[in-house]
């Protein structure tokens, strides 16, 4: 079955400490997308990528990078930089079409804590 | 604000009622889409309307979309308790990306 992983499930970072996020997509698909999700709100965009080896900064990209290396591969980095970590973060992909931004496909997504 | 904004935020009925939310955007778009999310899940696309259409219809679902106003609607019909979910409207973009709304909760009672 095509779909998008994202690992781990749960993930702990220590102050200070850099983590990463990992998104795998099997649905060869161009483009890719990060999202963080608060409580009760809504997702805002961190980093996507239309095309392997190009990104572009989403509106809350301070404090995290990405990479894509690989077309089924966008992982994303928290970095010590940001101070307030602790969301739900979900993995996107989507199809390149005519007529605007096509479908987004989601993962389960990975909910990051403070220790 | 590029985002939409769903109203009500939180919508409580019966199982066998329809359920109704609304959408409403200040910019230009390409089209919008309807997204369901379950709890601790992630997001599921339901449908997309492009700026030239009026209505879609997928199952129990329907969707409208008017321009002028810059509103859309999400109707769900016969509603279920499996229809518990977070449901989020996202303007599509000519700059490839979307723009989520803080969506509306939905909450079917058996």
């Amino acid at each position: 079955d095509g779909g998008i992983t994202q690992s781990p499930k749960y993930l702990f970072r220590k102050e200070g400490q850099n983590v990463t996020l990992s998104c795998e997509q099997n649905l060869n698909h161009d483009a890719m997308y990060w999202y963080r999700q608060d409580p009760g709100q809504g997702l805002r965009l961190i980093y996507y990528s239309q095309i392997v080896n190009d990104f572009q900064k989403g509106d809350i990209a301070e404090g995290y990078s990405v990479s894509r290396e690989k077309k089924e591969s966008f992982p994303l980095t928290v970095t010590s930089a940001q101070k307030n970590p602790t969301a739900f973060y979900l993995c996107a992909s989507s199809a390149p079409g005519t007529g605007g931004i096509q479908p987004q496909h989601f993962g389960d997504g990975t909910r990051l804590s403070i220790l | 604000s590029q985002q939409g904004e769903e109203d009500p935020q939180a919508l409580s009925i019966q199982e066998g009622e329809n359920a109704t939310m609304n959408c409403s955007y200040k910019t230009s778009i390409n089209n919008l889409q309807w997204y369901r999310q379950n709890s601790g899940r992630g997001l599921v696309h339901l449908i997309l309307i492009r700026s030239n259409e009026r209505e879609k219809h997928s199952g129990r679902l329907r969707v409208t979309l008017d321009t002028s106003k810059k509103s859309s609607s999400l109707l769900i019909t016969a509603s279920r308790a499996a229809d518990t979910a977070s449901y989020f409207c996202a303007l599509g973009s000519t700059l490839g990306r979307l723009y989520f709304g803080r969506g509306t909760q939905l909450t079917v009672w058996p």
